[in-house]
């Protein structure tokens, strides 16, 4: 079955700083990939998805993810950080084995250090 | 334009006890989909609903079960409710089922089962 791996939980960065939040998933026959937020207190919002073409996306809020099918991986990326993104990024996967249901990784829980 | 509405937004409720959930989608959106998310992992996919039918169902016990209105509105059934069952639902609704159609999420309702 298909599984989505966040590695890791928290991302401490400092304002200003790039960000790197790395998601790898099991299965590399066609499948659809997704990024979303979810800030504190509310539902969550889709940044970005990727469903075919270019392997670079780019989303809302100045972040942008690379598919990487060699690598089975879908790492979501931003140049410089603002307090305001302070938030829980969870990256999903959908296929044909999942009936195209998305399955979801743990969460990564990024932190702004002013 | 109102977004996805979830009530009630807490519920407390006692082992064995039968809870139901509701949700109204965004206006013109026809499917719905719940999730439920426990403390510190991502959201696990229960049902999806199109056009007042069932479209999919994750890995839930039956007591777990869905219905869609002819409004479009969703209400969420748990029977027999389990200490386990504690979680954040959340419900999302979109267009249509495609993969192309972005889900739009409420804020959920917290569910504490005691």
């Amino acid at each position: 079955a298909q599984s989505v791996t966040q590695l890791d939980s928290q991302v401490p960065v400092f304002e200003e700083a790039p960000v790197e939040l790395r998601c790898n998933y099991s299965s590399s026959v066609s499948v659809y990939l997704f990024w979303y937020v979810q800030y504190p207190n509310q539902g969550l919002q889709l940044l970005l998805k990727y469903l075919s073409g270019s392997t670079l996306v780019k989303g809302i809020n100045g972040f942008e993810a690379e598919f990487n099918k060699s690598q089975t991986s879908f790492h979501l990326r931003k140049p410089s950080v603002h307090i305001s993104d302070t938030a829980v990024y969870f990256c999903a996967v959908s296929d044909l084995r999942s009936n195209y249901q998305l399955i979801w990784g743990a969460g990564t829980k990024l932190i702004i250090k002013p | 334009d109102a977004g996805v509405t979830q009530s009630p937004t807490h519920l407390i409720k006692t082992r064995g006890q039968h809870v139901t959930l509701r949700c109204s989608p965004i206006s013109g959106h026809k499917s719905v989909s719940w999730y439920q998310q426990v403390l510190g992992q991502g959201p696990q996919f229960i049902f999806q609903y199109y056009e007042k039918e069932e479209r999919g169902r994750g890995n839930f016990p039956d007591r777990f079960s869905a219905r869609q209105f002819p409004n479009y509105s969703s209400e969420l059934n748990v029977n027999a409710l389990l200490l386990g069952d504690s979680a954040l639902y959340l419900c999302a609704s979109s267009q249509s089922t495609g993969l192309n159609t972005e889900a739009f999420f409420g804020q959920g309702t917290r569910l504490t089962v005691v």
